[in-house]
């Protein structure tokens, strides 16, 4: 069946790194990719999201990049913030399947 | 436009007591689906209801139920609640189709004592 896997956490950084946080699927077909956040105590948040092979999902300084050769959907940000200090979800959706997550990856940004 | 409202935010019950938690999905959504979310286990999909029918499902015991009204909002029903049942109980709704992701909300936090 589909399914993700991201690397494992948690991602400790110093402010204004450069991050990467690999992530990649394993699909019949063409899923649609996400990238969700969760802050502390918070529900999920969707961070970006691709539909289609070489599409590029970007928002607030993150940017994801659907690659169908090599299935995958990393998630990159030039120069994080403190503020970025959060758990990221990569996930897939195919269909009117359920949408399906990785296991999570924590991000810890230090000034 | 509102989000995804769900309540209550945080419930406590004893083991062996039934819980029913609450989900008002962003208006016009018809598809809304339940997860459970713990530091051992991660999120693990309970189930989606599209125009009240269940659409699919997770693997969970049949103490965990769900339904959802002809106005979208969805419960989900615990019964017997187990110790290993303390967790965050994320709902999300969703417009029809692969495109679309999720938008979830901010949480049940359910702990059993």
């Amino acid at each position: 069946g589909n399914s993700v896997t991201q690397m494992e956490g948690p991602v400790t950084l110093s402010e204004e790194a450069f991050l990467t946080i690999n992530c990649t699927y394993t699909a019949t077909g063409y899923p649609s990719l996400f990238w969700y956040v969760q802050y502390p105590g918070e529900g999920l948040q969707l961070l970006l999201k691709a539909t289609k092979a070489d599409d590029k999902g970007s928002n607030k300084g993150f940017e994801a990049t659907y690659r169908k050769e090599t299935t995958s959907f990393h998630l990159e940000k030039g120069s994080v913030q403190v503020s970025d200090s959060a758990v990221y979800f990569c996930a897939l959706r195919q269909g009117t399947d359920k949408l399906i997550f990785g296991t999570g990856t924590r991000l810890q940004v230090f000034p | 436009k509102a989000g995804v409202t769900q309540t209550p935010r945080y419930l406590i019950k004893t083991r062996g007591q039934q819980v029913t938690l609450s989900c008002s999905p962003i208006s016009g959504h018809r598809s809304v689906s339940w997860y459970q979310q713990t530091p051992g286990q991660g999120l693990q999909f309970l189930f989606e209801y599209f125009s009240e029918t269940q659409r699919n499902k997770g693997n969970f015991p049949g103490r965990f139920s769900g339904r959802q009204f002809s106005n979208s909002r969805s419960e989900m029903n615990v019964s017997t609640l187990e110790l290993g049942d303390s967790a965050l109980y994320l709902c999300a709704s969703s417009s029809d189709g692969d495109n679309y992701g999720y938008t979830f909300g901010s949480g049940t936090r359910l702990t059993v004592v």
